[in-house]
């Protein structure tokens, strides 16, 4: 198995711009995780879905931040407008119902400018 | 308020010897601990997990402890290699009440010397 796959690797935009982040969850696997890794915060979470539904989205910053699941084998994290604050690496991470091991993808570092 | 802490940002070893990292919680919900290893510019991995109806918890050079009274977790390296040095996570489970959800606490920076 590929493992999670996310995309891109890097991402270096200005403010004010768009950013839409995007991750492939391991086959078979139902939740899928969004985490924030800053130096001051450690790994946030941001939101998770279960059966490509949002279950707690109580880590998302404010409404710039949105994500979505369509399918099993795709989910979004998008920032509009993007600020300077938001740099960070934004990893995603699936797992099964019933394990609370997390497999997770390498990550997109971001850097708005 | 973080539920889950470790309050050592970085830790230095020496090869061979011991690595003790450490992780407090708050959250007495919490039933279920991980440790995550990290490298530079990849994802954490997974490393060794403690259900609370245990206190110890071994898996060949790792070992984790917890004590649910003193609401405190380890992990043991022995003996350390350059090889481990990375970011440890610490992580926490409410299975009961939040499913799969995980805690994370802030990570220690583990650098084993040779």
């Amino acid at each position: 198995d590929a493992g999670v796959i996310q995309s891109p690797r890097h991402e270096v935009t200005e403010m004010g711009q768009e950013v839409t982040l995007r991750c492939k969850p391991i086959s078979g696997h139902n939740s899928l995780f969004w985490y924030r890794q800053t130096m001051m915060r450690g790994l946030e979470l941001l939101i998770y879905f279960n059966n490509n539904v949002p279950i707690d989205d109580s880590g998302m910053p404010e409404d710039r931040f949105s994500a979505k699941m369509p399918n099993a084998s795709f989910s979004t994290l998008k920032i509009q407008p993007s600020e300077p604050r938001d740099s960070a690496v934004y990893f995603c991470a699936s797992s099964q119902d019933r394990s609370n091991e997390q497999f997770f993808g390498p990550g997109t570092r971001l850097t708005v400018l | 308020d973080q539920q889950v802490k470790q309050n050592s940002p970085s830790l230095s070893v020496q090869e061979g010897r011991i690595s003790i990292l450490n992780c407090d919680y708050t959250n007495s919900m919490f039933d279920y601990f991980l440790w995550y290893k990290k490298y530079p510019a990849e994802g954490p991995t997974f490393l060794i997990s403690i259900s609370s109806i245990k206190d110890k918890n071994e898996d060949g050079r790792f070992t984790v402890f917890l004590n649910k009274s003193a609401k405190h977790l380890s992990l043991h390296i022995v003996p350390s290699q350059p090889g481990d040095s990375a970011v440890y996570f610490c992580a926490a489970s409410a299975r009961l009440y939040a499913g799969n959800m995980l805690t994370f606490g802030g990570g220690t920076r583990l650098m084993v010397k040779p």
